[in-house]
């Protein structure tokens, strides 16, 4: 059973661009959740999807948004890219949402903003 | 804010030697579960602790969830250097809206 797909893995962009980071979850998952993680903050939430929608928002501003598709893919836009935005960004799925689920991560994509 | 602050924030010991890391909130978590992360990997999830004063073993890795679920531990017997890695706690809250991770603890373990 193939796991959680992230791609790309590695990113390079400059201050004001956008970027659009992908997460296939394992098959059958039908949750996904995103989660940015920096050295000083850790792991902090970003937004949980569920069959198609939005179930969850972290706290961050609104230039980040999110999308899941009827296969259960889903995506993560940042908009107008600042320094701060360098981070790992990690997706995670499970079967279905709640209360002690288990969450299988994707290895990340790796965000420079220069 | 759920808070979840885990101590020591780093830890470099001797293969061999015995470690505990703490897990500790002001929250009530329903669930708390643990992940041990690699370089430059997603974290893996290690266990899912549930009741009030629960002890789950996995080998050498010994976990406790507080009585008043507020708090946990993760021992560590005869740490080996497979053992290196970013160990975190992450609680559930009652409502189930989401997961909140905790600081971490930086684990390394020399030969």
């Amino acid at each position: 059973k193939a796991g959680v797909t992230q791609t790309p893995r590695y990113l390079i962009k400059t201050r004001g661009q956008q970027v659009t980071l992908s997460c296939s979850p394992i098959s059958g998952h039908r949750s996904v959740s995103w989660y940015q993680q920096t050295p000083g903050q850790g792991l902090q939430f970003l937004f949980e999807y569920f069959s198609e929608t939005q179930r969850n928002k972290g706290n961050f501003p609104g230039r980040f948004s999110g999308r899941q598709f009827s296969n259960s893919r889903s995506e993560m836009n940042v908009s107008t890219l600042e320094l701060g935005d360098s981070a790992l960004y990690l997706c995670a799925s499970s079967l279905e949402p709640g209360p002690g689920e288990k969450l299988f991560f994707g290895s990340g994509t790796q965000l420079s903003v220069l | 804010t759920q808070l979840l602050e885990q101590s020591p924030q780093f830890l470099s010991i001797q293969e061999g030697e015995n470690l505990t890391v703490y897990c500790n909130s002001s929250s009530v978590f329903s669930s708390l579960q643990w992940y041990r992360q690699e370089p430059g990997e997603g974290p893996v999830l290690l266990v899912t602790v549930v009741t009030g004063g629960e002890v789950k073993k996995l080998k050498r890795l010994t976990f406790q969830f507080g009585d008043a679920r507020k708090d946990s531990s993760l021992h560590i017997t005869a740490a080996q250097p497979g053992d290196t890695g970013l160990y975190l706690c992450a609680g559930d809250s009652s409502s189930g809206d989401k997961l909140t991770f905790g600081t971490g603890t930086r684990l390394a373990v020399r030969p």
